[in-house]
């Protein structure tokens, strides 16, 4: 089963706006990544944000972390083209070391 | 490269076939995990080894499947008598957990095997 559930489940941009995804879970997390795929290849690492951390910067990326409502968010700013892919929520859930991914969210920025 | 190598990258077999996949995980990485992806799906959790010893499978394994890490290096994952429904992408990732550290660190993906059963 997948403990995470993107929202939205796709979403299309002109390049330069911003882009937002949301993640909620549903069970205590050690910690919460971003994954990124390309169609048909394997997922990169974004950003790891942990438990006790509420936010956190990487490059275009902001990932936000609120434990009470079980959720977190990615914002990527000034998109393009080049950030067309997938991204997924994955998180560690306290008491087991295996990472879980959500559905994901299909991001489309049009150049 | 370095990184997390996957073979075969294609495999088409027919139903009730055996099939097995290899992956090479990062040389100094301790953790190894395998996934499966369906289209339009994220990563569905298989199992994983700390080392040479599998410390968890998912329940939604069958026992068709079975994966090694003999050495705590390479792993293999086979599936007995394929299925249609075991058309996925398969993918391998590898971490590597540091002294008594609990927590995950982020996982380096392979490219995966794309299984197709006819």
């Amino acid at each position: 089963s997948q403990q995470g559930e993107e929202d939205p489940q796709a979403l299309s941009i002109q390049e330069g706006e911003n882009a937002t995804m949301n993640c909620s879970y549903k069970t205590s997390i050690n910690n919460l990544q971003w994954y990124r795929q390309n169609s048909g290849r394997g997922l990169v690492h974004l950003i790891l944000i942990r438990s006790n951390e509420r936010e956190k910067h990487s490059g275009r990326l902001r990932v936000t972390l609120d434990t009470s409502k079980k959720s977190s968010s990615l914002l990527i700013t000034a998109s393009r083209a080049a950030d067309t892919a997938s991204y997924f929520c994955a998180t560690e859930h306290t008491g087991g070391f295996k990472t879980i991914f959500g559905a994901g969210t299909r991001l489309f920025v049009k150049a | 490269d370095t990184g997390v190598s996957q073979d075969p990258r294609h495999k088409i077999t027919k139903r009730g076939q055996n099939v097995t996949f290899r992956c090479d995980p990062i040389s100094e990485h301790n953790r190894l995990y395998w996934y499966r992806q369906t289209l339009g799906q994220g990563p569905e959790f298989l199992t994983y080894f700390q080392n040479e010893a599998q410390l968890e499978k998912s329940r939604l394994l069958s026992d068709r499947f079975s994966a090694e890490r003999p050495k705590g290096s390479f792993s293999t994952l086979e599936i007995q008598r394929t299925e249609q429904g075991d058309s996925a992408m398969y993918l391998c990732a590898s971490s590597l957990l540091l002294g008594s550290v609990a927590t995950n660190e982020k996982l380096f993906f392979g490219s995966g095997t794309q299984l197709s059963v006819l």
